[in-house]
């Protein structure tokens, strides 16, 4: 099974701060890669996919980049509405999602 | 609007059985691949289920395969999960979505989530 693993855990920022989250895949998934905002309560919603496509509607202060195992979701310019927590999936072999990052007010 | 709209979720004991619907609603249903997708309270995401948009492909997460059936009656437009022999660690909220088009794999769409709680 792959595995994926997101840094940090937890992240506190300020309002517009430039914010970036890792992911990282245990093998190879070329850029099979999606990344989610989720805020409490509330269901997920799709932010990039491919890696680096940004899904229409999303702002395009999110951008995406990575390939193989290595992958960055950043944040130019964090807005009040950012703060949420950001889950990235694989969808190489089934689709699984890393552990989440809860990015917070500093 | 699309909308899924999930049901069937409540309060079972280990080794019990459940029946999760979505009925979907505003886009053509046939026509795209469905998930399942769960979340712990408090924790992550983890997805279960997949099933491709005429019902003759599925894929299960190792957790629950030859436990949970996924299926779909596009004549309705609603999907299903077949939970049997159900576990505590299948406690979690249920949330039914839509692959996108041209990328069936990624979610696009979800609903509001069902709750699914095993417990004696």
């Amino acid at each position: 099974d792959i595995q994926m693993t997101q840094s940090p855990s937890t992240l506190s920022a300020s309002v517009g701060d430039r914010v970036t989250i890792t992911c990282r895949a245990s093998q190879s998934i070329s850029d099979w890669l999606a990344w989610y905002q989720q805020k409490p309560g509330k269901a997920p919603k799709l932010l990039i996919y491919k890696a680096s496509s940004l899904e229409s509607g999303v702002p395009s202060r999110f951008s995406g980049s990575g390939s193989g195992t290595e992958f960055t979701l950043t944040i130019s310019s964090l807005q009040p509405d950012d703060f949420a927590t950001y889950y990235c999936q694989q969808y190489n072999s089934y689709g699984t999602f890393g552990g989440g990052t809860k990015v917070e007010i500093k | 609007e699309v909308q899924l709209v999930e049901s069937g979720g409540g309060l079972v004991q280990p080794g019990g059985s459940l029946r999760l619907s979505c009925a979907a609603s505003g886009f053509t249903f046939n026509s795209y691949w469905m998930h399942w997708v769960r979340q712990t309270p408090g924790k992550g995401l983890v997805w279960v289920s997949r099933i491709n948009s005429d019902g003759s492909s599925t894929s299960y997460a190792d957790s629950v395969k030859g436990r949970f059936t996924i299926s779909r009656d596009n004549a309705k437009n609603t999907l299903y999960l077949q939970m049997n022999s159900l576990r505590v660690e299948d406690t979690a909220v249920y949330y039914c979505a839509r692959g996108r088009d041209g990328y069936n794999k990624v979610i696009d769409v979800w609903g509001q989530g069902t709750t699914v709680t095993v417990s004696s």
